[in-house]
């Protein structure tokens, strides 16, 4: 089957310009949880989806926000950008939550903020 | 949350096993204990994952300490492939959610 799809692989704003990153989960997985990697902070949590509704929440400023689709694709939004924003953004999807089960993580949107 | 500690790197033969420590003194009955590895340049990747028993699939084998405060993950015959960094991780049940911790990791070097 298709694993987890991001869109666009890579992309490179300017500093204070908004991007929206697109998440296609497994067909089937009702999950999908965001994470940010930088070399200094390693992987962190954004924020989890289940069945449209926002379950979690990572310790992140409001500037980073998502959504998701009835179809459980889902988007993260991050307004005006921070060169700190820049980071490997990636998207995991499970069939239920990623407790019990396996997350099947996407190759990740590579951000440049410059 | 609860916290794991692992060493940041290890070394390895290739076609010989591998023995990834965990600590997690703090874990609770409830909690998870799960293995992703990520690849250079990729996505992390799910290994394998246990409450209480050992668990075994085709990558790998989980070993649980009785207490439960410790795990170690074990490839039983290391190849190139494997080369990645391993992350250990405990997921809370009963908060209802999909939130994995991600610690540091250990770097993974395989030499041929």
């Amino acid at each position: 089957k298709a694993g987890v799809t991001q869109t666009p692989r890579y992309l490179i704003k300017t500093r204070g310009q908004q991007v929206t990153l697109s998440c296609s989960p497994i067909s089937g997985h009702r999950s999908v949880s965001w994470y940010q990697q930088t070399p200094g902070q390693g992987l962190q949590f954004l924020f989890e989806y289940f069945s449209e509704t926002q379950r979690n929440k990572g310790n992140f400023p409001g500037r980073f926000s998502g959504r998701q689709f009835s179809n459980s694709r889902s988007e993260m939004n991050v307004s005006t950008l921070e060169l700190g924003d820049s980071a490997l953004y990636l998207c995991a999807s499970s069939w239920g939550t990623a407790l019990n089960t396996e997350a099947f993580f996407g190759q990740g949107t590579r951000l440049t903020v410059v | 949350d609860a916290k794991t500690t692992q060493p940041n790197s290890m070394e390895s033969n290739e076609e010989e096993p591998v023995h990834l420590p965990c600590n997690h003194s703090t874990i609770s009955g409830t909690d998870y204990i799960h293995w992703y590895r990520q690849l250079p340049s990729q996505g992390p990747e799910y290994v394998i994952h246990g409450l209480t028993s050992n668990v075994n699939n085709r990558m790998a084998s989980l070993a649980i300490a009785e207490d439960r405060k410790s795990s170690t993950l074990i490839l039983h015959r290391a190849t190139l492939r494997d080369a990645a960094v391993y992350y250990c991780i405990l997921s809370r049940t009963s908060s209802n959610t999909g939130k994995l911790i991600f610690g540091q990791g250990t770097t993974l070097q395989v030499k041929p």
